[in-house]
């Protein structure tokens, strides 16, 4: 059980043209999903938080109107990478979690999608 | 939210415990312990967590001081495959702004040789 799957599993992409992640909780409903990044040889960075049915929560340097997150389901979160760059080559990794009340539950993770940008 | 201070590398033998510590000395009463790993190239998986008890599952077990201040995370008979980056976090379970969020530090990498 709690199985997260993302597409792709890597994609290569011209600078200037727009990439969408997929990311998927297969056998449980996820109410809140988040999206890290991580470069080479770094641990994850946390890049925002989005809830089913509502606007993503970016954490702080992160632009939101380059990174455009898509929580429109509760098993489908998608992240669009916009008028990518080299720099925005990473490997990039989202999280699924249930939520009731006050309380998250534990987070599973997805297995990651490496962008490359040329 | 709680800092975590974990040694950057650690080795252990086949067949032999692994244990990874974790400092967290300013953790607070509403705060969890978590472990997670990360194997090369994939999405962390979780392992472990715990408030104040000491937590076992099929995967590890997770023993918290009673002061709450430090955790050690043992693999009780470590395999070539546990060889991954250990991850300690301290994660609030309800309220504030940053709750259910994971902060990621550096973690441990462990690796296990034959």
């Amino acid at each position: 059980g709690a199985v997260v799957s993302q597409h792709p599993s890597w994609v290569i992409c011209k600078s200037g043209t727009s990439v969408k992640i997929e990311c998927r909780s297969l056998d449980f409903q996820a109410t809140t999903m988040f999206w890290y990044r991580q470069f080479p040889k770094q641990s994850l960075m946390l890049m925002a938080t989005s809830n089913e049915g509502s606007k993503a929560t970016y954490e702080q340097g992160v632009e939101k109107d380059k990174f455009l997150i898509n929580h429109a389901s509760l098993t489908l979160s998608t992240l669009t990478v916009t008028s990518a760059h080299p720099e925005d080559s990473s490997f990039y990794i989202c999280s699924a979690s249930t939520s009731g009340g006050f309380q998250i539950y534990e987070q599973y993770f997805g297995p990651g999608t490496r962008l490359t940008v040329t | 939210d709680a800092k975590t201070t974990q040694p950057p590398s650690m080795d252990c033998a086949e067949g032999r415990a692994a244990n990874l510590p974790c400092n967290h000395s300013t953790i607070s009463g509403n705060e969890y312990v978590y472990w997670y790993r990360q194997i090369h190239s994939q999405g962390p998986q979780y392992i472990i967590h715990g408030l104040k008890n000491n937590e076992t599952n099929e995967m590890a077990s997770l023993i918290i001081t009673e002061d709450r201040k430090s955790s050690t995370l043992i693999l009780p008979h470590a395999t070539l495959r546990d060889t991954a980056v250990y991850y300690c976090i301290v994660r609030p379970n309800a309220g504030g702004t940053s709750y259910g969020k994971l902060t990621f530090g550096q973690g441990t990498i462990l690796t296990v040789h034959p």
